[in-house]
């Protein structure tokens, strides 16, 4: 079955750039029926939507992220990526990849989840 | 302090029944029936066993239920078992096209 699985480093300094990537196993990211979004959770926190990007390239997000962020699709890797600029404290989170159908409004496959915290 | 509120925490014996609450604003759950509800056992992937209010995807136990009422939604258990035990989280569709999330609720089973 399709699964998700989000991978990057797990210690990004202050200002630095966090780049995560999503992979997608049993299943094309090449697919026009999903939009594959980013989700991120603050310790202690509940959960934030972060943005969503379809197979196109066109991509859609939270305004209060949309100056630092940037989300692409590798096909030819089965992969989405998330890069996040500038990054202070308060970007340390658990960071989703998860799926959600074209016509849809709920998010019917999620990956584990990665821990990424923001320190020097 | 995220956008639906939802409690802490919630907890049942065995067999007993619980409900969860999430309450938003008339942008988001008074505004839209695109509430969905998320299992999450620490360490795994998050599941999805509730979407648009109260539609439950195949394969989830019909012993989960939900339903709303103006801005609030609500998630009930029933014949609550040790596997239950979990973080649940309450999302729903929101104005800007975005999404909003609650804080999620531990449930516990005693």
């Amino acid at each position: 079955q399709v699964q998700l699985q989000e991978s990057g480093p797990g210690l990004v300094e202050p200002s630095q750039t966090l780049s995560l990537t999503c992979t997608v196993s049993g299943g094309s990211i090449g697919n026009d029926d999903y939009y594959w979004t980013w989700i991120r959770q603050p310790p202690g926190k509940g959960l934030v939507w972060i943005g969503y990007i379809f197979y196109s390239g066109s991509t859609y997000s939270q305004s209060s992220l949309r100056s630092r962020l940037t989300m692409s699709v590798d096909a030819s890797k089965n992969q989405v990526s998330l890069k996040l600029s500038s990054v202070t404290v308060a970007d340390t989170a658990v960071y989703y990849c998860a799926r959600i159908g074209r016509w849809e409004y709920e998010f019917d496959l999620w990956g584990r989840g990665t821990l990424v915290t923001v320190s020097s | 302090q995220s956008a639906l509120t939802q409690p802490a925490s919630v907890s049942g014996s065995p067999g007993q029944s619980i409900t969860i609450s999430c309450t938003g604003t008339s942008g988001d759950v008074g505004a839209y029936n695109f509430v969905s509800w998320y299992q999450h056992h620490p360490g795994k992937a998050p599941k999805l066993i509730i979407c648009d209010v109260s539609s439950r995807p195949s394969g989830v136990s019909n012993r989960f239920s939900g339903s709303k009422s103006g801005n609030t939604a609500s998630l009930a258990i029933s014949g609550l078992q040790a596997e239950d035990e979990a973080d649940y989280y309450c999302s729903s569709y929101a104005t800007s096209s975005t999404w909003v999330f609650g804080g999620g609720t531990k449930v516990t089973v005693l």
